[in-house]
């Protein structure tokens, strides 16, 4: 069965950083994409960025693009999203999504990110 | 981007009756390899979604049978033959042909 279980949330100041991890197991972790979801209080789901199986290829929402880099450690099979100049605005709860859009598609019960003074 | 509409944004069924939820995309999600990228994924309420469907019209591991997607064109339809009280929840369709990958803005069904 697959697991994906994130890690790493918390309230942070605006222009802070933080560093979300994604611990997966039950499949082969290093053969899928794997993706950072996030979803907003009461709002919908958005598409933040994507990481290929071997980390060579990556794409980013134009509203993170340089300030969130996706990593990924297929040694450990870890996810990783670095977020930097960090805003009110990324306020929300960020999933780790395996193989989305594909047959593998999975879902981890989410990390909360609040952005606060 | 691709732009997800989905219909209708809200959805009070009665239980052991149908139920169908409509998506438009705002361009084919066929992709040159015969594919259609094209998921339904559930969020029931408390929980993280769920993929449901999968490449227009495939059913997840462990999804029921009352549970069918199809597609026509740049229509899509998630059809539930007969809903249980299980089903509540808000449903969102979503392209994956080109990034931004994008959702729709979920449709809530709700138990009469």
């Amino acid at each position: 069965e697959v697991q994906l279980v994130e890690s790493g949330g918390g309230l942070v100041q605006p222009g802070g950083s933080l560093r979300l991890s994604c611990a997966a197991s039950g499949f082969t972790f290093r053969s899928y994409w794997m993706h950072w979801v996030r979803q907003a209080p009461g709002r919908g789901l958005v598409w933040v960025a994507r990481m290929n199986e071997d980390g060579s290829i990556t794409t980013y929402a134009d509203s993170v693009k340089g300030r969130f880099t996706i990593s990924r450690d297929n040694a450990k099979d870890t996810l990783y999203l670095h977020m930097n100049s960090l805003r009110g605005e990324d306020t929300a709860v960020y999933y780790c999504v395996s193989d989305l859009g594909g047959i593998k598609g999975s879902w981890g019960q989410g990390a909360l990110v609040t952005v606060s003074s | 981007d691709i732009v997800m509409t989905q219909s209708p944004l809200s959805l009070t069924v009665t239980p052991g009756e149908p139920a169908s939820i409509s998506c438009r995309s705002s361009q084919s999600l066929l992709h040159r390899n015969g594919k259609i990228f094209f998921d339904w994924h559930l969020q029931k309420p408390g929980q993280s979604p769920q993929l449901l469907i999968y490449l227009g019209s495939n059913r997840a591991s462990g999804v029921p049978d009352r549970f069918s997607g199809s597609v026509s064109g740049t229509d899509f339809t998630l059809k539930i033959s007969r809903v249980e009280a299980e089903d509540v929840g808000v449903y969102y369709c979503m392209q994956a042909l080109q990034t931004p990958y994008t959702f729709g803005q979920g449709t809530k069904l709700e138990i009469k």
